[in-house]
């Protein structure tokens, strides 16, 4: 176990409807990323917020959005699903900007 | 941003034998490296890292080795066994942009 909680683990949902994807990091890491994984695909990098602030963005649709809260947990909303968006969903965190970053399990998304 | 390779997409090997794998990234400013290993269906998961500053870093059957000027770095497993058979994910993180950035990865397969 990472300490990195995703939730759901799985979901299952129809084309044009919206997600929310939560990701609770580990204790005092400051960092969360997020990133898509589909089917026997890399890790794409989509957004990366430390201490509330977001830090960094990669390949993330308009479509998509994140925020980190006061608490530090994390969430994905995914906006007009598509069948291309069903993938795997991870996030991970890290205590800082330099350090090495652990990933939660990951949400799985279908969209039918 | 960062562009991470990775070579090979796919590597068998018999079950002793020595598997190497490739990264090359594209900003100079990078400064931390991580190697992380996904088994089917789980998280990724932080073997090994090495970070500017060194060269060289060896844990048990795993190494790592860093070549700045060349802006590349590669991953060393000796001895393998079956159960190290996953695929391989390199990772570089950038001083200017924070995000981590992976490479496409490689599916290790040892046979016994």
């Amino acid at each position: 176990d990472s300490g990195v909680t995703q939730t759901p683990k799985h979901l299952i949902t129809a084309t044009g409807q919206r997600v929310t994807l939560r990701c609770s990091p580990r204790s005092g890491d400051l960092s969360v990323y997020w990133y898509q994984q589909s089917l026997d695909q890399g890790l794409q990098f989509l957004i990366q917020y430390y201490n509330g602030e977001e830090r960094a963005k990669g390949n993330i649709l308009e479509r998509f959005s994140a925020q980190q809260f006061p608490d530090l947990h994390s969430e994905l909303n995914l906006s007009s699903l598509e069948l291309g968006d069903s993938a795997l969903y991870f996030c991970a965190s890290s205590p800082g900007k330099f350090t090495e970053a652990f990933f939660g399990q990951g949400t799985r998304l279908t969209v039918v | 941003g960062e562009n991470v390779e990775q070579h090979p997409s796919t590597l068998s090997v018999q079950e002793g034998d020595s598997a190497v794998i490739k990264c090359t990234y594209s900003d100079s400013a990078s400064n931390y490296f991580p190697w992380y290993k996904q088994e089917l269906g789980k998280r990724p998961q932080l073997i090994i890292d090495i970070r500017s500053n060194v060269g060289e870093k060896k844990d048990q059957r795993i190494a790592v080795t860093l070549n700045k000027t060349a802006k590349h770095f590669s991953l060393h497993i000796t001895e393998t066994q079956p159960e190290d058979s996953a695929v391989y994910f390199c990772a570089a993180r950038s001083v200017g942009n924070n995000d981590m950035r992976f490479g496409a990865g490689t599916r290790l397969t040892v046979k016994p």
